[in-house]
């Protein structure tokens, strides 16, 4: 089974400084790790994800995350925020195989200040 | 628009009616699932398709929920005698399987219900 805890639940930013959210996972077998980004009455979209490989990732809007194996976290920054970075985030995470459900974080509301 | 449509985006019932929504998924995806997001919480896997098979439901789908995709493309959610508790987000996602895309779901703006 996979699970996900997202440390704090509000993280506020000045704009320009570095945004970071934090993602511990626990899962029996290797994961695919994802973060999504969630507007104001739309759906979830797809920041980035780890699957395979380097264990940086980059995805879109400045996002990147690190894929730590020996601290199963995958946490999300960002240098530079900017005020349309402001939303709800979650991270995600999914088993390997046949496993094709994702489990989610309680999320994360990120505010930034002028 | 190519993505995950929903419909309705919105519902308001009272307490004990049924209520159903749609989903149309992308159209070459052949995975469909089901989420459920309250307030303050993160989407919950409820269900999910592939093609018309319904593959795998989670304990939070009791009995007076049903999910159908029948014809392997579009899918319904039934909730039947609704509780307070039922009020929620309903996401659908879509996926295709194998290949680079790691079976990346995409999500559509989801149904808002809510029970009075």
């Amino acid at each position: 089974a996979q699970s996900v805890t997202q440390l704090g639940s509000h993280v506020s930013v000045s704009e320009g400084a570095l945004v970071l959210l934090r993602c511990n996972y626990s899962s029996s077998v290797p994961p695919y790790l994802f973060w999504y980004v969630q507007y104001p009455n739309q759906g979830l979209q797809l920041l980035l994800k780890y699957t395979t490989g380097a264990t940086l990732v980059k995805g879109i809007n400045g996002f990147e995350a690190e894929f730590k194996k020996s601290e199963t976290s995958f946490h999300l920054t960002k240098p530079s925020a900017h005020m349309s970075d402001a939303a709800e985030y979650f991270c995600a995470v999914r088993g390997r195989a046949n496993d094709y459900k994702l489990s989610f974080g309680a999320g994360t509301t990120v505010t930034v200040r002028a | 628009d190519t993505g995950v449509s929903q419909d309705p985006r919105h519902k308001i019932t009272k307490r004990g009616q049924n209520v159903t929504f749609r989903c149309d998924p992308i159209s070459e995806h052949n995975r469909l699932y089901w989420y459920r997001q309250t307030l303050g919480q993160g989407p919950e896997f409820l269900t999910y398709f592939q093609n018309e098979a319904q593959l795998e439901k989670s304990r939070l789908l009791s009995d007076r929920f049903s999910a159908e995709r029948p014809k392997g493309s579009f899918s319904t959610l039934e909730i039947q005698r609704t509780e307070q508790g039922d009020s929620a987000m309903y996401l659908c996602a879509s996926s295709k399987p194998g290949g680079s895309s790691y079976n990346e779901q995409f999500f559509g703006p989801g149904t808002r219900l809510t029970v009075l």
